[in-house]
């Protein structure tokens, strides 16, 4: 069963614009880590948040953690065409399996 | 080279085939998963394995079997294909120990016909 779920399913912005994308999940979690994928392509990690911590910042990249809520946003500033691709919240009780959501497919036009 | 690497990269089987997919990693880590991919699903996890003695069935194990040969080797079998097999099947190792991410080889395409 999906843990986490992202919403929305699909967001198409364009570049410059701001992308926010949420993930909400149903038990108590360890750490929150959000993937990317481009078409067809293998996952690859952008940042990872411990419960412990309400936000976090990787380049272009913000994540923040609300545990009370059970829910995390990823936001990536200064869109680029580039960041075209399907991203995932993946969530687990430690580091042991992860769990992935269905993942929200964003669309950034030039 | 990947550091994860998933052989065949794309496959096309009959039903009742037996068919294997094979995995290797160059990144030294200890745990390795299994996942599969379908379209509007996420990704689901089929087995994993924590060591070469410690293989564990993940939430959609029937079906398939592994076997983990070694360190950086583990692959996955379906026994007699089935077309509700037909999917994006994906390797990964888990940085445990430091960063907790999973890094992912770039796929097998299986279809069942």
């Amino acid at each position: 069963s999906q843990q986490g779920e992202e919403d929305p399913q699909a967001l198409s912005i364009q570049e410059g614009e701001n992308a926010t994308m949420n993930c909400s999940y149903k038990t108590s979690i360890n750490n929150l880590q959000w993937y990317r994928q481009n078409s067809g392509r293998g996952l690859v990690h952008l940042i990872l948040i411990r419960s412990n911590e309400r936000e976090k910042h990787s380049g272009r990249l913000r994540v923040t953690l609300d545990t009370s809520k059970k829910s995390s946003s990823l936001l990536i500033t200064a869109s680029r065409a580039a960041d075209t691709a399907s991203y995932f919240c993946a969530t687990g009780p430690g580091y042991s399996t992860l769990t992935f959501g269905k993942g929200t497919m964003l669309l950034v036009s030039p | 080279d990947a550091d994860v690497t998933q052989t065949p990269r794309n496959r096309i089987t009959k039903t009742g085939k037996r068919i294997m997919l094979e995995c290797s990693q160059t990144k030294g880590h200890d745990r390795m998963y299994w996942y599969r991919q379908d379209p509007g699903l996420g990704l689901r996890l089929i087995y994993y394995s924590f060591d070469v003695k410690d293989i564990n069935k993940g939430e959609i194990s029937d079906g398939y079997s592994v076997s983990r040969q070694a360190q950086a080797k583990f692959s996955l079998s379906l026994e007699s294909a089935i077309p509700n097999q037909t999917a994006l099947y994906f390797c990964a190792t888990s940085d445990w120990e430091h960063t907790g991410e999973l890094f992912f080889g770039e796929g097998s395409r299986l279809t069942v016909l």
